[in-house]
């Protein structure tokens, strides 16, 4: 079993909807989590950084972590076709240990 | 948030010859950076840890003699690629962590370079 599993889509959504990405874990060491963004071809674009329980909202964005069940998800309001890319989840222990990554999910946002 | 430029973008070079990719935080100093590796439809495979000087920590799996970084200063990391082969052609990207954040394992990417070995 991965430590951190994701769904690797592609979801296919239409312009305007709102898009729920979600990651789940193993380790319950796992304090720290973020979500990227990463366009075809180009590196990963840091879009959330969360360190506890519960919500945080940035623009259209909103990271949820629920760390008693292990799962943290992303949603995406008002999606707009820019949004279309490979979102990854990535977490880490805490004191400078290294991020472990899911696969990542394709989102396609259509006209 | 915090810049991460990585040079060059894109590299062809023929087998047998050595490729030296430069990562560079850019508002920010970096004691750690970390490279990864990553083929078309896949996620991030951490190839090493770069540690501002002191050797870098290799995965399992990664020749560091084919491999080689060197981490100078706080702000530069360079991996090289020695004797390339078509095996080695793929995107590779960096990443630099930023301790100014909680817990300090933030890491912000470059825009990767890619390395195409005919």
């Amino acid at each position: 079993q991965k430590e951190v599993e994701q769904d690797p889509g592609p979801l296919s959504v239409p312009e305007g909807a709102i898009v729920s990405l979600n990651c789940t874990y193993s380790n319950s060491a796992f304090q720290y989590f973020m979500w990227y963004r990463q366009y075809s071809r180009k590196g990963p674009e840091l879009l959330m950084y969360t360190y506890s329980s519960g919500n945080k909202e940035d623009g259209r964005f909103t990271a949820q972590v629920d760390k008693s069940s292990k799962y943290i998800s992303l949603f995406i309001r008002d999606s707009q076709p820019s949004d279309s890319a490979t979102y990854l989840c990535a977490m880490s222990a805490g004191g400078g240990n290294k991020l472990t990554f899911g696969t990542g999910t394709q989102l396609k946002v259509e006209l | 948030g915090a810049v991460v430029s990585q040079h060059p973008s894109r590299v062809i070079c023929k087998s047998g010859t050595s490729v030296k990719i430069e990562c560079r935080s850019l508002d920010f100093q970096a004691t750690t950076m970390f490279w990864y590796r990553q083929f078309p439809k896949q996620s991030l495979m951490l190839m090493a840890t770069s540690n501002e000087g002191s050797k870098a920590t290799y995965e399992q799996g990664v020749e560091k003699d084919k491999f080689l970084i060197n981490h100078a200063s706080l702000t530069l990391s360079t991996l090289t690629v020695t004797s390339a082969h078509p095996e080695d052609s793929s995107f590779y990207i960096c990443s630099a962590r930023d301790t100014g954040t909680p817990g300090g394992d933030t890491q912000y990417f470059g825009p990767g370079t890619r390395l195409t070995v005919l």
